[in-house]
């Protein structure tokens, strides 16, 4: 069955990076994309961008460029998600999701991280 | 960048009842939309894609319609599992993805 299972909770201090990682499993890969979106409490979810599995190719939101970097590594089917210069309001849940290459919908979630920005 | 707004916000409703949840783009999306069902601690669930299309296992009670820039959700007889906070998704521009605010669904 399609799983993507992400990383443990982190707390860290503002202006801090933080990593998270999404470890796939039962499905190919290489066939669809990796988005990351996360959700502060009581509010939706906000997109923050993709990559694609095969080129490695990103594409992020125009709030988070210049803050967040995307990579996967094919060979553990695993994709990972760095933010960096954090802020008291990045402390959200953020999660992985995948969508096929026509990027129609979100058909499969990671069980979430939560990062805490606090000093 | 395409806004997505849901009413209401949040609505009370009995087990039994028919509910309606409807969404509304800043400008046309054709039937690129999608919803979700969210429960608390979760990830949310796909519910229904390309406006209509009832995923696998998702009971029939469930149903959307819609397109261009106004959409529905409706749940035709409300059960206990049905309480839950309930999103919709553009996926007509790719840059950004953009969802709704959100109904929360409370007895």
């Amino acid at each position: 069955q399609v799983q993507l299972v992400q990383s443990g909770a982190e707390v860290k201090k503002p202006g801090a990076s933080v990593k998270v990682s999404c470890e796939t499993s039962g499905y190919i890969f290489t066939d669809y994309y990796i988005h990351w979106l996360r959700q502060a409490p009581g509010h939706a979810p906000e997109w923050m961008g993709w990559i694609h599995p095969n080129s490695g190719a990103t594409n992020y939101a125009q709030k988070f460029q210049g803050r967040v970097t995307m990579t996967r590594d094919t060979s553990i089917t695993t994709a990972s998600m760095a933010l960096s210069r954090l802020r008291s309001d990045d402390t959200a849940m953020y999660y992985c999701a995948r969508s096929n290459l026509k990027i129609s919908d979100f058909d499969f979630w990671g069980q979430g991280t939560l990062v805490t920005v606090s000093s | 960048d395409i806004q997505m707004t849901q009413s209401p916000s949040s609505l009370s409703a009995s087990v039994g009842d028919r509910v309606t949840i409807t969404c509304r783009a800043s400008r046309s999306i054709s039937n690129y939309l999608n919803w979700y069902q969210q429960k608390p601690g979760k990830a949310p669930n796909l519910l229904i894609s390309g406006a209509s299309t009832l995923q696998s296992g998702v009971p029939s009670r469930f149903s959307g319609s819609g397109s261009g820039t106004d959409f529905t959700l409706t749940i035709s007889s409300l059960q206990p599992e049905d309480f839950a906070t309930y999103y919709c998704q553009q996926s007509y521009t790719t840059l950004p993805l953009s969802f709704g605010g959100g109904t929360k669904v409370e007895i």
